[in-house]
């Protein structure tokens, strides 16, 4: 167990609909990084956010937002879904600002478009 | 920009065999390069890193070599067992602190 915790685990939505990713880092880790990993795209880098604040940005497209909260759980939500934002979303926390490889990976939430 | 390249998959072997799995890279500089094994059902865990070149890294019997002059990071294990089925990444740590993954390989180990 990475500490790690992604919420859900699973989910199946339609075309069009929005949904939201929960994840909460391990206790104390201050950054928390999103990637999508896809059949045809593979593994890629979303975004980063460090203490509340977006760090880093990644290949994360227009309709893609998150947060961070005060509590540093974060938040990613994707908007007008395509069939082809299928994929598994991981999040990592890692306690330092830029030590990205350091980072303790959460399972994923499996997202399903219809 | 930075990329890393990977052989692809599914590499299938017996028990007991010798493993390489193939990781080359393009980037500016002389990146930090790291190998994550992904579980099944699992997020992605560090398996080893190497910080500069000729570094090698180790663990639970996997080693890579940084290759600076031909901008490889081969994985290898002498041994494979069933428990090391899995997906591995080839990963550089950028200008920017991202992480830029390869595309994974797939291990399968029959005993």
């Amino acid at each position: 167990d990475s500490g790690v915790t992604q919420t859900p685990k699973h989910l199946i939505t339609a075309t069009g609909q929005r949904v939201t990713l929960r994840c909460s880092p391990r206790s104390g880790d201050l950054s928390v990084y999103w990637y999508q990993q896809s059949l045809d795209q593979g593994l890629q880098f979303l975004i980063q956010y460090y203490n509340g604040e977006e760090r880093a940005k990644g290949n994360i497209l227009e309709r893609f937002s998150a947060q961070q909260f005060p509590d540093l759980h974060s938040e990613l939500n994707l908007s007008s879904l395509e069939l082809g934002d299928s994929a598994l979303y991981f999040c990592a926390s890692s306690a330092h600002r830029d030590r990205a490889s350091e980072a303790f990976f959460g399972q994923g939430t499996r997202l399903t478009v219809v | 920009g930075d990329s890393v390249t990977q052989m692809e998959g599914p590499v299938t072997l017996s028990e007991e065999a010798f493993l390489t799995i193939n990781c080359t890279y393009t980037a500016t500089g002389y990146p930090s390069l790291f190998w994550y094994v992904q579980y099944p059902g699992e997020g992605l865990q560090l398996l080893l890193k190497a910080t500069k070149a000729d570094d090698k890294g180790s663990n639970k019997g996997f080693e890579a070599t940084y290759r600076k002059e031909t901008t490889s990071f081969h994985l290898e294990k002498g041994s494979v067992q069933v428990s090391d089925s899995a997906v591995y990444f080839c990963a550089l740590l950028d200008s920017s602190y991202k992480l830029i993954f390869g595309s994974g390989t797939r291990l399968l180990v029959r005993p």
